[in-house]
């Protein structure tokens, strides 16, 4: 089975600032999928960025950038330029792509941007 | 992504009773539709996967005849809580699977609350 970790229960930056976001999983797959959802205090599950695991190419979206090491089963996400609308829980997640598309979720970590 | 409307936002009911949530999914024809449910400050846990026209497929450790999924077209799975108690009182949320390059679409989220 897969397991998702997210090892960072809390993190704190000053606006402007950057802020890297853990991620590991474990996986005996070869093709899947990994995103980062964000969920603000409305509880919307809002997709922030997402990667295949065939592309080499690390996802980047505006401000959000990931940093995806196959072999190490990492996947890191880059919040640049932080904002006060990004204060939010940060989900990791994995979805493999044969059989039933489920999402794994990570436990969570609860990013503050100060003003 | 898809759109994907979930009713009601919050409930209350008595120790007893049956509570009934929506999840539609409004411009894409799901075959497969999920439910979540998520304790206050953790993270999202799969209950079941519910599936059109057939018996949803219950994660391990999920009560199936206290959870009732019904998923009887391609755009409405619902959940149905029956005789509920106060520990079932959480956060439940709907998805559907990714649609084209998106990734998952989450519906805003259901607050029950057993008194």
């Amino acid at each position: 089975a897969q397991t998702v970790t997210q090892s960072q229960p809390e993190m704190s930056v000053q606006e402007a600032e950057t802020v890297t976001l853990s991620c590991t999983y474990d996986t005996s797959e070869n093709n899947y999928y990994l995103f980062w959802y964000k969920q603000p205090p409305s509880r919307q599950m809002i997709l922030v960025i997402r990667q295949e695991a065939y592309k080499q190419q690390n996802a980047t979206e505006n401000r959000f950038s990931v940093n995806f090491q196959k072999a190490a089963k990492s996947f890191s996400l880059k919040i640049s330029d932080s904002q006060l609308g990004d204060t939010a829980m940060y989900f990791c997640a994995f979805m493999r792509l044969q059989g039933a598309q489920k999402l794994v979720f990570g436990q969570g970590t609860r990013l503050t941007i100060n003003p | 992504g898809a759109v994907v409307s979930q009713h009601p936002s919050r409930v209350i009911c008595k120790s007893g009773t049956s509570v009934k949530i929506e999840c539609r999914s409004l411009d894409f024809q799901a075959t497969t539709m999920f439910w979540y449910r998520q304790f206050p400050k953790q993270s999202l846990m799969l209950m079941a996967t519910s599936n059109e026209g057939s018996k949803a497929t219950y994660e391990q450790g999920v009560e199936k005849d206290k959870f009732l999924i019904n998923h009887a077209s391609l755009t409405l799975s619902t959940l149905t809580v029956t005789s509920a108690h106060p520990e079932d009182s959480s956060f439940y949320i709907c998805s559907v699977p990714p649609y084209r390059d998106y990734g998952y679409t989450f519906g805003s989220g259901t607050r029950l609350t057993v008194v």
